[in-house]
């Protein structure tokens, strides 16, 4: 157990839809991470929060988009869905400054778009 | 950029066997370098991080060493179990504040 969960597990949704997946941190992880991964791949980095501002993003579009609360809850949000949207979606999250310390799991939610 | 490759891509041993997972990080400039555990549609666990000053880390029979100057790590498994059967992930972190680069995995399975 890493103390991240995250919802819905599983989510199937229809191209052009939106999305929100959410994910709870451990209490005093204030830097949140999100990772995508394909089937076969390994994660690719999207965005991190540091105490709720933007603090870094990957090579993603616009329509990924995140949030971080005061609570250590995060989402992240993707509009205009794509086929190749279809991942595993995975928050990280650690106290302080990413790098510096291990970064804990959660468990992912399975995003396919149809 | 920071590029890591891992070999082998899959891996099938009999149970008991030692065995070696490898990963190699083309900017040998990193902050750290940690190892991760990912059973089928699941998440990450990590198993172990190495700080770049560090040489290796060992947690019960696992042993992960850092060669920085040549870009390559080793996650050694003793005594493989079927328990152990699942992908390792490598990722590296080039500074503070920078995100993981993963590679793609070695699939690991031991065979009872």
């Amino acid at each position: 157990e890493t103390g991240v969960t995250q919802s819905p597990t599983h989510l199937i949704k229809t191209r052009g839809q939106q999305v929100t997946l959410r994910c709870s941190s451990q209490s005093g992880h204030n830097t949140v991470s999100w990772y995508q991964q394909a089937l076969g791949q390994g994660p690719q980095f999207i965005f991190q929060y540091y105490r709720e501002e933007e603090n870094g993003r990957g090579n993603f579009p616009p329509r990924f988009s995140g949030l971080q609360f005061p609570n250590y809850s995060s989402e992240l949000n993707v509009n205009a869905l794509e086929l190749d949207d279809s991942a595993l979606y995975l928050c990280a999250s650690t106290m302080g400054l990413a790098g510096l310390e291990t970064q804990y799991f959660g468990p992912g939610t399975r995003l396919l778009v149809l | 950029k920071q590029e890591v490759t891992q070999i082998p891509a899959a891996l099938s041993v009999p149970e008991g066997e030692n065995l070696v997972l490898n990963c190699s990080f083309t900017d040998s400039a990193i902050y750290n370098l940690q190892w991760f555990r990912q059973d089928p549609g699941k998440g990450l666990t990590s198993l172990l991080l190495i700080q770049s000053s560090q040489r290796e880390q060992t947690s019960g029979r696992l042993n992960a060493s850092l060669d920085k100057s040549s870009g390559r790590s080793t996650l050694y498994i003793a005594a493989s179990q079927p328990g152990d059967s699942a992908t390792y992930l490598c990722a590296v972190i080039n500074s503070g504040n920078t995100p993981l680069v993963f590679g793609k995995g070695t699939r690991l399975s031991v065979i009872a």
